[in-house]
């Protein structure tokens, strides 16, 4: 597509509940990007794939949450038994991968999640 | 960890008024990069400075660099209401790995 996709738009579950989000990249980008932004926040550096890799996960904030990226394009983040303070927005962001300072990252509309 | 503190956290002015907005940090950064985020949407990158002193103009909005780079800002001359919107400095520590580093942004209103 022509941008970043980013689904569900939105998602409300109850505490406890998991729940998998999903990013599909501007076609070609190797870069993909998750962060978190929540009120008060600002937007925080979850974790980085080059390729399908990720070298560096200690960004995620806890042991509850994972993510993946297969065949270089889809990814997705998983929350396991979801908190309140899971709340947030989450955005994904890729680019194209060439290395050097100053690479465009150009973002999704995010998802939003309730946690009730 | 990379802090950069950004300030003012909201303002809001007059159409016609001048303002800047100043995104300070302790650390280096390899660049910097300004976005504007509406509500429910994405931040989408406004520009990108990578030369410390570096300063990129963008039609009433002009964006300074830091000799150390290490600061940043964005000043709006003349701002108009289609200028309200949320405005985000994000740092770059390297070739990307590392994700970029967020202020807490800036909470701008334009009014009529």
């Amino acid at each position: 597509g022509a941008g970043v996709s980013q689904s569900p738009s939105n998602k409300v579950t109850e505490k406890g509940k998991d729940v998998e989000l999903r990013c599909d990249p501007i076609s070609g980008h190797t870069a993909l990007y998750w962060y978190r932004q929540s009120l008060g926040q600002g937007l925080e550096f979850l974790i980085y794939f080059q390729g399908n890799s990720a070298p560096d996960k200690s960004g995620l904030p806890s042991d509850r949450f994972s993510a993946e990226r297969t065949g270089g394009s889809v990814s997705t983040l998983t929350i396991q038994r979801t908190q309140q303070e899971d709340s947030a927005v989450y955005l994904c962001a890729s680019s194209s991968g060439v290395w050097g300072p100053g690479q465009p990252q150009h973002f999704g509309d995010g998802t939003r999640l309730s946690i009730l | 960890t990379q802090l950069l503190e950004q300030s003012p956290q909201f303002l809001s002015i007059q159409e016609g008024e001048n303002l800047t907005v100043y995104c300070n940090s302790s650390s280096v950064f390899s660049s910097l990069q300004w976005y504007r985020q509406e509500p429910g949407e994405g931040p989408v990158l406004l520009v990108t400075v990578v030369t410390g002193g570096e300063v990129k103009k963008l039609k009433r909005l002009t964006f300074q660099f830091g000799d150390a780079r290490k600061d940043s800002s964005l000043h709006i001359t003349a701002a108009q209401p289609g200028d309200t919107g949320l405005y985000l400095c994000a740092g770059e520590a390297g070739g990307g790995a590392d994700g970029l580093t967020f202020g807490k942004g800036t909470h701008l209103i334009i009014q009529p």
